[in-house]
């Protein structure tokens, strides 16, 4: 079955600076996508960015990349130059494709970005 | 170009009431997903549909718990008889088609509060 693991309930970073939110999935499938979504504390769930799974570069949004590394099945977002607005929590998120396209979402991690 | 609506924004029951969650995808989008977040975790996939068609349920709880989404008018999650577990935040999600890779679009949320 299809799982995404997010092993960092936590994160700080220094405002200024860079971070990375780590997640690793697990699938057997060949076809699929890789989410990233941030929820600050208002709650709504906010779209970063998508990788899918026969993209050869690494998706970028911005301030936001994905480092993709198939191989290792991780889909780690890297926030650069990180603002205080940052602080919120982020869930990675993937999609089987072809079937009913529901997204399975990791436990999340809480990012916290101080002056 | 409104986004995904969802109302109420805020919902508090008793114990045993019914709970009637709306959501009106956004213009154009024909595919609604529902998914609930327990405090302190991931959304959880409840039920996918498309219009007057409910597609994957594979999510939603045997008992209470019934999705619809009518040719006419708002996609509606109805809870029966609520309990305390039932309090969540409720998200509907939307897409023009299933296999799109930006194709989500999340609602604000329902936080739904079984006193």
């Amino acid at each position: 079955a299809q799982k995404i693991t997010q092993t960092q309930p936590g994160m700080f970073v220094q405002e200024k600076e860079a971070v990375t939110l780590d997640c690793t999935y697990d699938t057997s499938d060949q076809s699929y996508g890789l989410f990233w979504y941030k929820q600050p504390s208002s709650g709504e769930m906010i779209f970063l960015i998508y990788q899918g799974s026969y993209d050869e570069q690494n998706a970028t949004e911005g301030r936001y990349s994905l480092n993709f590394q198939k191989a290792r099945k991780s889909a780690n977002l890297v926030i650069s130059a990180s603002q205080l607005g940052d602080s919120a929590m982020y869930f990675c998120a993937m999609r089987e494709e072809g079937k009913t396209d529901k997204l399975i979402f990791g436990t999340g991690t809480r990012l916290q970005v101080f002056p | 170009n409104a986004g995904v609506m969802q109302n109420p924004r805020h919902l508090v029951r008793r114990r045993g009431q019914e709970a009637r969650l709306r959501c009106s995808p956004m213009k154009g989008h024909s595919h609604v997903y529902w998914y609930r977040q327990l405090p302190e975790e991931g959304l959880k996939f409840m039920v996918y549909l498309q219009k007057e068609n409910i597609i994957d349920e594979s999510g939603m709880p045997k008992e209470r718990f019934s999705a619809e989404f009518p040719k006419e008018g708002p996609s509606i999650l109805r809870i029966q008889q609520v309990v305390r577990g039932d309090s969540a935040a409720y998200f509907c999600a939307s897409s023009p088609d299933s296999h799109l890779n930006y194709g989500y679009t999340f609602g604000s949320g329902t936080r739904l509060t079984v006193v």
